[in-house]
């Protein structure tokens, strides 16, 4: 029973393609993220959503939309992909915002040719 | 604004020796100190946290971090390390005003057998 799951696990695609990656988490908690970590391993935080509300949105392109149809759901659309869009997202969650540990996905492997 | 460094991208220890993966802070105000474990082509893993209270934390897996108020520190340790224990760690703080995790850039751990 994975808590938190994304898919898909890789996703291979070109330039100027839009492409989305879904992510549940069945641990009922309130809060999820979504992460953005690049080939040297940095990771920086895009978005997040408590109870299907957004709450950070750091600056990343407007072709990043997350969209988040209930609390145990939270996916990111990104359309006109870039060379520079090649990383690993992770999707996560934790209990409630502030001092709750975040449980992480294993990543999707995103790589724009 | 809040910040964390990791002063070492990789540390080296032989199996059964003592380790530490050193993190030091910057904050305005309390600080929420965290540190997380990455496995290859896995999410990110909590390990433990420092909220407030005593100074040692003890974690997963027979991790602990001690936090030092007056050298800002919070560092990683175990007593015997592990060839297991061989992945990415990572330091990080909560920033209490935005609810936003700040990651450290990650120490890749080696064991040696």
């Amino acid at each position: 029973d994975t808590a938190v799951s994304q898919t898909p696990k890789y996703l291979v695609t070109q330039m100027g393609n839009d492409k989305s990656i879904k992510c549940e988490q069945n641990l009922g908690h309130d809060t999820m993220y979504w992460y953005k970590q690049d080939s040297k391993k940095f990771l920086k935080i895009m978005f997040s959503y408590n109870n299907k509300e957004l709450i950070i949105n750091e600056t990343v392109p407007n072709r990043f939309s997350p969209k988040s149809p209930d609390k145990a759901h939270l996916n990111l659309h990104i359309n006109s992909l870039e060379l520079g869009d090649s990383a690993v997202y992770f999707c996560a969650s934790s209990q409630e915002m502030g001092v709750s540990p975040l449980h992480f996905g294993n990543g999707t492997r995103l790589t724009v040719t | 604004a809040q910040s964390v460094a990791q002063p070492e991208d990789q540390v080296n220890v032989a199996e059964g020796n003592p380790l530490t993966v050193k993190c030091t802070y910057s904050v305005s105000g309390n600080p929420y100190l965290f540190w997380y474990v990455q496995y290859p082509n896995r999410g990110l893993q909590f390990l433990l946290k420092y909220i407030t209270g005593d100074n040692l934390v003890k974690g997963s897996y027979g991790f602990e971090a001690e936090f030092n108020k007056s050298q800002t520190s919070f560092h990683l340790k175990k007593p015997s390390a592990l060839v297991s224990d061989s992945a990415l760690y990572f330091c990080a703080v909560l920033d209490s005003g935005t609810y936003k995790y700040i990651f450290g850039t990650g120490t890749r751990l080696k064991v040696l057998a």
